[in-house]
Parts: structure tokens; C-alpha cells; sequence
């Protein structure tokens, strides 16, 4: 069946803009999870989702960073007035919930801010 | 921070066993050993995971110590395409974040 999909695969933007990163769960998966990887570096937590709700946004690193999950499903991370520094991949993954479950990632979104 | 020590590069032979350690001498007894990978331009992908007794699946093998202060992951007949970063996690049963390391490095030689 099919995985966790990501959308773009790629973004290059320019310092200062806005840009969105949508992910897409496995179906009926309800738990979803945002990391972000820079080069190097194992994946870092930024936010998680049971359902529609934000359970867990410890690790978005300023509110810039936004995400959001309206339907239970699909979601989108927002990342608000860029900065070099935002450059890395970001993952999605997404898991059954409920329990010692595993979690299923995407291939990534490569972000480029120049 | 990640709760684990791993060393940071191991090498293997094609066809040998692939043995990766790591430790976690301050795990809870509510947390579970996890082990994920990392191949070269891909997302993590989940091997294996246990809470006291060893297991086994199709992929690997999950040898736990009894103190469960330390773990090995066995890869019984490694091939070229288990070159990855391999990532030993605790984390507490259920939902939750998954708190990364830097990971073993493991390069399988031909």
C-alpha cells in the first residue's frame, strides 16, 4: 500500500518568504509527526498530532514555525518569514497510535533557503 | 538529548553478521529499546524493537542484557544495501516523540 508521502520532494525560497510542506499520512494512521534533519545530524522532534489536536509542540524551535492537521489527516507545516538557518529536510512520519507502534516516515522535503 | 551511546562508524564484511551495540544505562522501566535506519537520501526506517526479551523479526534480531542497561542489534547476513546510519532509541511505550542520536554509521565492505 502506499506509504507517507511528502510534497514538494524539493523548495528553494528565498530569505524572508513563506513557504508550506504538506505531508500525508498513511490511511488511518492517527498520530503524525514532523522532524526536521540537518546535514549530519539525526532527525530532530518538532511537533506531534493525535488526530486533529497538537499533542505535543515542544520542539518547534520559534512561532514561525506553525502546523496544522484539520482534518485528521493531511497535514501542513508552516514556516513563516524563512531564514538560512531553516535549511534542512523535513520529515514526516506517521504511526497507528496507540501502544508501542512504529512510526512510518515519508521520503523528506528538502528545504533551501537562500 | 538522546538517552543512548552508540559508537559513531563500524565496518562489516558482505555476508558476515553485523553486530551494533548501544548504550542505555539510564533507561526506565516503562521505555522500550527501539532501532531504526537511515539509508542514504531516505527517511528513517523502523528494524526492530523490544522491551526485556530478545526478538526477532525478518530484518534483524534485538539482543536486550538483563539489567537492560545495553543492547545489540544483530544483522544476521549483511549486504551492500545495509550500508545506513543505524539509530538505537528508548522511548516509553505508546505515542510519543522520537528523540534521535547521531547514530552508528555502518558501511558494509564488498
Amino acid at each position: 500500500g502506499a506509504g507517507v508521502s511528502q510534497t514538494p520532494s524539493n523548495k528553494v525560497t528565498e530569505k524572508g518568504k513563506y513557504v508550506e510542506l504538506r505531508c500525508d499520512p498513511i490511511s488511518g494512521h492517527t498520530a503524525l509527526y514532523w522532524y526536521r534533519q540537518s546535514l549530519g545530524q539525526g532527525p530532530e522532534f518538532l511537533i506531534y498530532f493525535q488526530g486533529t489536536g497538537a499533542a505535543d509542540d515542544s520542539g518547534l524551535p520559534n512561532d514561525r514555525f506553525f502546523a496544522v492537521r484539520p482534518e485528521g489527516s493531511v497535514s501542513t507545516l508552516k514556516i513563516q518569514r524563512t531564514e538560512r538557518g531553516d535549511s534542512a529536510v523535513y520529515l514526516c512520519a506517521s504511526s497507528l497510535g496507540g501502544g508501542p507502534s512504529e512510526q512510518f516516515f515519508g521520503p523528506g522535503t528538502r528545504l533551501t533557503v537562500l | 538529548d538522546a538517552k543512548t551511546t552508540q559508537p559513531t562508524s563500524m565496518d562489516c564484511a558482505e555476508g558476515r553478521a553485523a553486530n551494533l551495540p548501544c548504550n542505555h544505562s539510564t533507561i526506565s522501566g516503562n521505555e522500550y529499546v527501539y532501532w531504526y535506519r537511515q539509508i542514504h537520501s531516505q527517511g528513517p526506517q523502523y528494524i526492530i524493537h523490544g522491551l526485556k526479551n530478545n526478538e526477532t523479526n525478518e530484518m534483524a534480531s534485538l539482543i536486550i542484557t538483563e539489567d537492560r542497561k545495553s543492547s545489540t542489534l544483530i544483522l544476521p547476513h549483511a549486504t551492500l544495501r545495509d550500508t545506513a546510519v543505524y539509530y538505537c532509541i528508548v522511548r516509553p511505550g505508546g505515542d510519543d516523540k522520537i528523540i534521535f542520536g547521531k547514530g552508528t554509521r555502518l558501511h558494509i565492505l564488498p
